[in-house]
């Protein structure tokens, strides 16, 4: 099967400048979760979406951070505007979560630079 | 919320010997306890998980043990081979409205020198 797709590979950004990721799940997987993992640190869950709902977004820095899940399908991640500390690999994941089911499949990241 | 803590922050092993990284988490509702490897510049993937049913997993060389009294869990790599050498990071989820909400340890660079 497909995996989690993601888009950009790479950006470089200026501070107070405002960038976008895309990221497409497993085909069928309901629950969507965009991660930040700064160098040297586990990733961070920033929201989870279940189908187009937010299920958690308790650690998502809601004054420049937003996301949306049009459709329970695709999502985009937009941070505007970025600060340098943004600086980091900006992971998708997607799960079935059906029953206890729910390993989480990870995309290839977005790394951000903002300088 | 979840806290989880992982220790060693970094392993080195020579080739054959074994490697125990060890976590504990904070949450008595947490229930699956997934293991990840990331390589450099890749994305993490899942190597073995252990349900909160269960005391000990194993796949090949790799185990997994749960102690739910003491909250703690632990990945156990026997064999270690050059190719074992990567980030390895814990995990912990709860059921109920945090659903798959996976809490992740602070990585754990495993070096297998041959």
């Amino acid at each position: 099967e497909a995996g989690v797709a993601q888009s950009p590979r790479y950006k470089i950004i200026e501070k107070r400048q405002s960038v976008a990721f895309w990221c497409n799940p497993i085909s069928g997987h309901a629950t969507l979760y965009w991660y930040q993992q700064i160098l040297g640190q586990g990733p961070k869950l920033l929201i989870q979406f279940q189908n187009n709902g937010v299920v958690d977004d308790s650690q998502l820095p809601k004054d420049r951070f937003s996301a949306e899940r049009l459709k329970g399908v695709d999502s985009t991640l937009k941070i505007q505007p970025a600060k340098l500390e943004d600086s980091a690999v900006y992971l998708c994941a997607s799960s079935l979560v059906q029953g206890t089911d729910y390993e989480q499949y990870f995309g290839p990241g977005t790394r951000l630079t903002v300088t | 919320g979840e806290n989880v803590e992982q220790h060693p922050s970094t392993l080195s092993v020579q080739e054959g010997d074994s490697a125990v990284i060890k976590c504990t988490y904070s949450d008595s509702a947490s229930n699956y306890f997934p293991w990840y490897k990331q390589e450099l510049g890749k994305r993490p993937q899942l190597i073995i998980d252990i349900r909160s049913n269960v005391g000990e997993k194993k796949d090949q060389r790799i185990a997994v043990t749960l102690n739910k009294t003491a909250k703690h869990f632990s990945l156990h790599i026997t064999e270690t081979q050059p190719e074992d050498s990567a980030v390895y990071f814990c995990a912990a989820a709860a059921g109920g409205t945090s659903y798959g909400k996976l809490t992740f340890g602070q990585g754990t660079i495993l070096t297998v020198h041959p």
